[in-house]
């Protein structure tokens, strides 16, 4: 079951503009990861976040978290072709799993 | 630290037949999960090991499909009696949890199942 919906599900664009995908749920999580994952390997971890409104930034890579620790987004400034994969949210509650999102193709065109 | 290893990369199986998946995970990690990926979705949890205990299984997960981690190290995930539907991506992670907020997923790079 997935709790976790992302939108876009899937995003063309050019190299240098921005960009954002949002994360969205009606779960409280204790805590929010964002993964990126390339064709044929493994997800890997790029954030993070905890609190309730948290910003962290990974170079152009911008996280926030939402208030009431529901919803996500990343966002990704003057975007370039290596930042092309499958960009996954995945939530952590009181339990053991780590709920992940829909997933959202990022093509960045050269 | 060689990360998570998975093995097979891929594999063919006619309907009917059983497989077995192995991973290894980072060495030292207490914390191994099996995860199941189809194109273009996120991974759906499968279940998850906290050292040699299997402590969560999904609700999806058909009596078909039995894993282990025997020694606390390694695992592998069966699945009995393939259908097309088992037709997936079979991703494991492992992760080395201090604390629940600050644990971190480490995965390997998955093993293709396909199902003729």
């Amino acid at each position: 079951t997935q709790l976790l919906e992302q939108s876009p599900q899937f995003l063309s664009i050019q190299e240098g503009e921005n960009l954002t995908v949002y994360c969205n749920s009606s779960s409280v999580f204790s805590s929010l990861q964002w993964y990126r994952q390339e064709p044929g390997e493994g997800p890997v971890l790029l954030v993070t976040v905890v609190t309730g409104g948290e910003v962290k930034k990974l170079k152009r890579l911008t996280f926030q978290f939402g208030d009431a620790r529901k919803d996500s987004s990343l966002h990704i400034t003057a975007a370039q072709p290596g930042d092309t994969g499958l960009y996954l949210c995945a939530g952590a509650n009181t339990g053991n799993q780590f709920y992940f999102g829909t997933g959202t193709s990022l093509t960045v065109i050269p | 630290d060689t990360g998570v290893s998975q093995d097979p990369r891929h594999k063919i199986t006619k309907r009917g037949q059983n497989v077995t998946f192995r991973c290894d995970p980072i060495s030292e990690h207490n914390r191994l999960y099996w995860y199941r990926q189809t194109l273009g979705q996120g991974p759906e949890f499968l279940t998850y090991f906290q050292n040699e205990a299997q402590l969560e299984k999904s609700r999806l997960l058909s009596d078909r499909f039995s894993a282990e981690r025997p020694k606390g190290s390694f695992s592998t995930l069966e699945i009995q009696r393939t259908e097309q539907g088992d037709s997936a991506m079979y991703l494991c992670a492992s992760s080395l949890a201090v604390s629940r907020v600050n644990e971190k997923l480490f995965f390997g790079s998955g093993t293709q199942l396909s199902v003729l």
